[in-house]
């Protein structure tokens, strides 16, 4: 398994601002993915951040608000900009790992967990 | 499409209780299939898993059985504690589509003394 680290662990926001979001992982990881997880909902992928391209968005999510960076294999950072009350959420890093024998298998982080006032 | 859907909550028992927690799927290609829990105020963690059919994942007591003539994961656990009290999110993953990961709802689990 993995060992992600997560910063902030929290932070409360005024809107109109923007935070970033930072993932550091233990080991060498090709895949890395960033969630939202809004009260009581479960996990929307927002995109997915691999090492050497740029992060592939899911439908409802766009580059501008939701800007990624992936500079080396071992990090990783979600900025939410322009942020409203709307955005007050878990944000959640995972890193996949696998092989023939362990597909899709993927390890979180603690998340952040944003209030935007 | 790919989909997951499980059992709605909140699920109240007492300790040692039978716990089921069905999940069920749709997927197009051929899933992994996960169970995730999420204590309160942490990150999701992997509970079990099962990469084919009839695979049988196991892990802290709790099981489930890949089962694709239901397209059913069920998770069971014989005898519940109140530290089992969590949210638990079933998953699956199709190795084609980049690994992403699709999750249910989630399900609350409350265990009473």
């Amino acid at each position: 398994s993995a060992v992600i680290s997560q910063k902030p662990s929290r932070d409360i926001c005024q809107r109109g601002t923007s935070l970033t979001i930072q993932c550091q992982v233990d080991s060498q990881v090709t895949m890395m993915f960033w969630y939202r997880q809004q009260p009581g909902q479960s996990l929307t992928l927002i995109a997915t951040a691999n090492q050497g391209s740029e992060a592939t968005y899911e439908s409802g999510f766009v580059i501008d608000k939701f800007p990624i960076s992936r500079p080396n294999l071992t990090f990783s950072t979600l900025t939410v900009s322009n942020m409203s009350p709307e955005d007050s959420s878990i944000y959640l890093c995972s890193v996949g790992a696998g092989d023939r024998g362990t597909k899709n298998i993927q390890y979180f982080g603690a998340g952040t967990r944003l209030s935007v006032l | 499409g790919n989909s997951v859907t499980q059992m709605e909550g909140p699920v109240t028992l007492s300790e040692e209780a039978f716990l089921t927690i069905n999940c069920t799927y749709t997927a197009t290609g051929y899933p992994s299939l996960f169970w995730y829990v999420q204590y309160p105020g942490e990150g999701l963690q992997l509970l079990l898993k099962a990469t084919k059919a009839d695979d049988k994942g196991s892990n802290k007591g709790f099981e489930a059985t890949y089962r694709k003539e239901t397209t059913s994961f069920h998770l069971e656990k014989g005898s519940v504690q109140v530290s089992d009290s969590a949210v638990y999110f079933c998953a699956l993953g199709i190795y084609n589509q980049g690994g992403k990961l699709i999750f249910g709802q989630g399900t609350e689990l409350s265990v009473k003394p």
